[in-house]
């Protein structure tokens, strides 16, 4: 149980145009979800925190003009990608956690989104 | 910002031996850790967690240590196998912060043959 999974795994676009990542708490109601962007061979930095319903809270640094962030359902979350530039090209992860799960502290990651700005 | 350039130490083991990775943590109010494992391309994955209020948690092949005195929280990997082999990232958190985690630099662990 606790899958999260994402979609797309890979994406290449075009600078200047919007991409949109979905993530999906498979088999559970994920109360909050976390964005995190990685770069090659460093470590996950949180860009948010999403609460099913509310808007999200951006960490600071993080554009929320042009990384959106929409927790529509308990069990999905999108982060769009606003006129994408070569430098967000970028290795973006989500993660759920849920009141029904044992453990509730616990988050539950995603397999990650390849963003390649061209 | 990033760190640009920033290059993942790396602990090179050989199969069957004992693996030893270590991560300083900053925030002295942290009271929740944990050690992730990724492979390339993928998510974290959860191995171990570990409250402040012990210093030593055991787990399959795997154990925690935690020195809340110097701050610092080793892994060690009994028999390292080449399935071992990926990204390890220790994480921190302070309960009742919504579960936010603080990751680590992370280290390369090479199992070799």
């Amino acid at each position: 149980g606790a899958v999260v999974s994402q979609h797309p795994s890979r994406v290449i676009c075009k600078s200047g145009t919007s991409v949109k990542i979905e993530c999906r708490s498979l088999d559970f109601q994920a109360t909050t979800m976390f964005w995190y962007r990685q770069f090659p061979k460093q470590s996950l930095m949180l860009m948010a925190t999403s609460n099913e319903g509310s808007k999200a809270t951006y960490e600071q640094g993080v554009e929320k003009d042009k990384f959106l962030i929409n927790h529509a359902s308990l069990t999905l979350s999108t982060l769009t990608v606003t006129s994408a530039h070569p430098e967000d090209s970028s290795f973006y992860i989500c993660s759920a956690i849920g009141g029904g799960h044992p453990t509730y502290n616990e988050q539950f990651f995603g397999p990650g989104t390849r963003l390649t700005v061209l | 910002g990033e760190n640009v350039g920033l290059h993942l130490p790396t602990l090179s083991v050989q199969e069957g031996d004992n693996s030893i990775i270590n991560c300083a943590y900053s925030n002295s109010a942290s009271d929740y850790f944990i050690w992730y494992k990724q492979e390339s391309g993928k998510g974290p994955q959860f191995i171990i967690d570990i409250r402040s209020n012990m210093d030593k948690r055991q787990g399959q092949r795997v154990t925690v240590l935690l020195n809340k005195t110097v701050k610092h929280l080793s892994l060690q990997i009994a028999a390292t196998q080449p399935g071992d082999s990926a990204v390890y990232f220790c994480a921190e958190t302070i309960t009742g912060t919504a579960s936010k985690l603080t990751f680590g630099t992370g280290t390369r662990l090479q199992v070799t043959l």
